[in-house]
């Protein structure tokens, strides 16, 4: 069946590091690709999205580009701050199913 | 537009209590889900809705009924819980773009726990 794996964490980062978080998927078929975060005590909020191959989704200075030759759809940022510091979760919706990996959380310190 | 609404915010039961979990959206999307969160494992869909009168079971259903009445409304039943049930529920809307579901909108999710 469909399904995301993404990297475990914790990722701790200082401020102003660079931020790569790895997804890999399984899907039949042509899946749109999701970044989700999720901040304490809240619900997930979209982050950003691809729904083609060679798409780049970008928001708030993340991108992720969707690869369907490896199958991938790395989270990045050229410069974290201590406000980006959340649960990343890489999702897929194939067939009316939307399908998440585990999360990733991102500590980062000033 | 309140979005997604999600009631209780938190729910304690005993084993083999019964329970409806509420959710409401007024975006008049079609598309309705309900995932539970436990740690380490991320979102697991339990059921979802494609639009009134119509459900279908997702990655973990059992213990779980579902219904869909209105466009509005998609309440999750639990007819005799369990501890294995406990976890965080989260309920969310979508609607269709270009073909296919796109944004998830969450509501703010049920804390439940099963003594």
């Amino acid at each position: 069946g469909d399904s995301v794996t993404q990297m475990e964490g914790p990722v701790t980062l200082s401020e102003e590091a660079c931020l790569t978080i790895n997804c890999t998927y399984t899907a039949t078929g042509y899946p749109s690709l999701f970044w989700y975060v999720q901040y304490p005590g809240e619900g997930l909020q979209l982050l950003l999205k691809a729904t083609k191959a060679d798409d780049k989704g970008s928001n708030k200075g993340f991108e992720a580009t969707y690869r369907k030759e490896t199958t991938s759809f790395h989270l990045e940022k050229g410069s974290v701050q201590v406000s980006d510091s959340a649960v990343y979760f890489c999702a897929l919706n194939n067939f009316n199913k939307f399908y998440f990996g585990s999360g990733t959380k991102l500590n980062v310190k000033p | 537009n309140a979005g997604v609404t999600q009631t209780p915010k938190f729910q304690v039961l005993k084993t083999g209590q019964s329970m409806t979990l509420q959710c409401a959206q007024d975006m008049n999307h079609e598309y309705m889900s309900w995932y539970r969160q436990d740690p380490g494992m991320g979102l697991r869909l339990i059921h979802y809705s494609v639009g009134a009168g119509i459900t279908d079971q997702g990655e973990v259903p059992n213990g779980y009924n579902v219904s869909r009445s209105t466009t509005e409304d998609f309440p999750l039943r639990l007819l005799s819980a369990a501890p294995s049930q406990t976890s965080v529920y989260f309920c969310a809307s979508s609607h269709k773009l270009g073909g296919s579901y796109n944004e998830q909108f969450f509501g703010p999710g049920t804390r439940l726990t099963v003594l």
